[in-house]
């Protein structure tokens, strides 16, 4: 069964820092990995999203790499800002079927 | 505009009195699912849809009912709610063709089963 696993679970870092956000998962046969953030009584919105023979993405400030071999994400966050702040998940799809979710990091950059 | 519509966006209830949260999304999109959101459990998924007429069970289906005659919509069943089920709940629509099945998210619905 695949177990997705975020850490740290919480981060506060001071606006203007780059930060790096971790994500790990135990199933290296994926077809793709997803990065959202998630703001407090909000639905998901969708980042990134790494195909299986894609090593990274990148939008704006965010660069999101991937590692199969080793299980593992990275979502990179360049120039941190208090905007920022938001609950950050990624999500493993095996393939169209289901999709498993880490339980996520917050982030809050303070001003 | 592009979008995941759920509705109701909050609901209490009672025990035992089946509901129907609705998922209605406007771009085509073949793949349709629900997940319930808890603390310190994160996003579980509950069912999936590839198309019309198929449905399989995600991680935790148990208690939970889901039908797939239109494309658009996705509606989430819960015949006898207990309070186990008070959660925020959403649902998600995809193109696999498309940019790798990128999901798209509903705003959230947040059930409270008294």
């Amino acid at each position: 069964k695949q177990e997705v696993t975020q850490i740290p679970a919480a981060l506060s870092v001071p606006e203007g820092e780059n930060l790096v956000l971790n994500c790990s998962f135990t199933d290296s046969a994926i077809y793709n990995l997803q990065w959202f953030r998630q703001d407090p009584g909000k639905g998901l919105t969708s980042l990134l999203l790494i195909q299986s023979s894609q090593r990274e993405q990148t939008s704006g400030r965010l660069n999101a790499s991937l590692d199969k071999s080793s299980g593992r994400s990275t979502l990179y966050i360049a120039a941190s800002q208090p905007g920022d702040s938001a609950t950050y998940l990624c999500a493993v799809e095996p393939g169209y079927q289901k999709v498993t979710f880490g339980t996520g990091t917050k982030l809050q950059v303070i001003p | 505009e592009a979008q995941v519509t759920q509705n109701p966006r909050y609901l209490i209830t009672v025990t035992g009195k089946k509901l129907t949260v609705t998922c209605s999304q406007n771009m085509n999109h073949e793949y349709m699912s629900w997940y319930r959101q808890d603390p310190g459990l994160g996003l579980r998924q509950i069912y999936y849809s590839m198309n019309v007429e198929v449905t399989d069970k995600g991680d935790v289906p148990e208690g939970y009912k889901v039908s797939r005659k239109e494309k658009r919509n996705f509606p989430l069943i819960l015949e006898s709610p207990s309070p186990n089920q008070t959660s925020l709940y959403f649902c998600a629509s995809s193109f696999p063709l498309a940019k790798a099945n990128e999901q798209f998210f509903g705003p959230g619905t947040r059930l409270t089963v008294l």
